[in-house]
C-alpha cells in the first residue's frame, strides 16, 4: 500500500471489555511504532518493533497493554480489561530504518465508556 | 534523557505573514530533529529532519528550519503562511549518541491558526 494503515478507525467500547487495534506498516519499513494521543497532548511512546530484535515495550503504561507483530509486516495492540483513560487517538507508525523518518497512519480513535 | 519544548499553545499569524513556530529540545548527545504536523481527523505528516550538515534544512510545503546547537533550538518557519498551514505541529527529537534509543520524544503541539 501506499501508506501506513491502521483499522478500525474508530472504536467505542465499554469499559471492561479486550479492544484490538491493527496496523498495517508500509512494505518493506522494518521499524513500527505504536504512540498514545490523548486529547489536547502530545504524543506518548508506547512501544517499538524492529526487525527480529526483542521490542522495546518500555512505554506501556500498564501491563494491560501489549502488542505483537508478525515478521516485518502487521501489528496488533491488545488493551484488556479497559478503562476510561485509556480512551485516546491510537497512532502507528513504520520506517525505513531506525534512525529514519517515521511515517504515521490515520489512527484509531477508542473511545471507552 | 531527551525531551522537547514547544512553549506556545497557539500561534497566531496573517496570511501572507511570516509564520515562526518555535522549538528547543534537550538531550545528552547530539540530537536527529524532526517536524511533522497534523490535519485535523489525521495522522503525522512529515516535515523535515534535520541529521547533520547544514543547519538550515528545507522541507515540506515551503516550510524550514534552523538548527542552533548553541540554543538548543530547532524553529521551523515559514515565510509566507497560508490559511492550509491552520494546523497541529510537532517537533521531535532523538538523541542519536544513546545506544539503542530508538523512540522519539515529541513535543506537546503547537495550534497554527492562520487569519485570512
Amino acid at each position: 500500500g501506499a501508506g501506513v494503515s491502521q483499522s478500525p478507525s474508530n472504536k467505542v467500547t465499554e469499559k471492561g471489555k479486550d479492544v484490538e487495534l491493527r496496523c498495517d506498516p508500509i512494505s518493506g519499513h522494518t521499524a513500527l511504532y505504536w504512540y498514545r494521543q490523548r486529547l489536547g497532548q502530545g504524543l506518548e511512546f508506547l512501544i517499538y518493533f524492529q526487525g527480529n530484535s526483542a521490542p522495546d515495550k518500555s512505554g506501556l503504561p500498564s501491563d494491560r497493554f501489549s502488542a505483537e507483530r508478525t515478521g516485518e509486516s502487521v501489528s496488533t495492540l491488545t488493551i484488556q480489561r479497559t478503562q476510561q483513560e485509556d480512551s485516546a487517538v491510537y497512532l502507528c507508525a513504520s520506517s525505513l530504518v531506525s534512525s529514519g523518518e517515521q511515517f504515521f497512519g490515520p489512527g484509531t480513535r477508542l473511545t471507552v465508556l | 534523557a531527551q525531551s522537547v519544548a514547544q512553549p506556545e499553545d497557539q500561534v497566531k499569524v496573517a496570511e501572507g505573514n511570516p509564520l515562526t513556530v518555535k522549538c528547543t529540545y534537550s538531550v545528552s548527545g547530539n540530537p536527529y530533529l524532526f517536524w511533522y504536523v497534523q490535519y485535523p481527523n489525521r495522522g503525522l505528516q512529515f516535515l523535515l529532519k534535520y541529521i547533520t550538515g547544514d543547519n538550515l534544512v528545507k522541507g515540506s510545503y515551503g516550510f524550514e528550519a534552523e538548527f542552533n546547537k548553541s540554543q538548543t533550538s530547532f524553529h521551523l518557519k515559514k515565510p509566507s503562511a497560508l490559511v492550509s498551514d491552520s494546523a497541529l505541529y510537532f517537533c521531535a527529537v532523538r538523541d542519536r549518541e544513546k545506544r539503542g534509543n530508538n523512540r522519539l520524544a515529541f513535543g506537546k503541539g503547537n495550534q497554527v491558526v492562520v487569519i485570512p
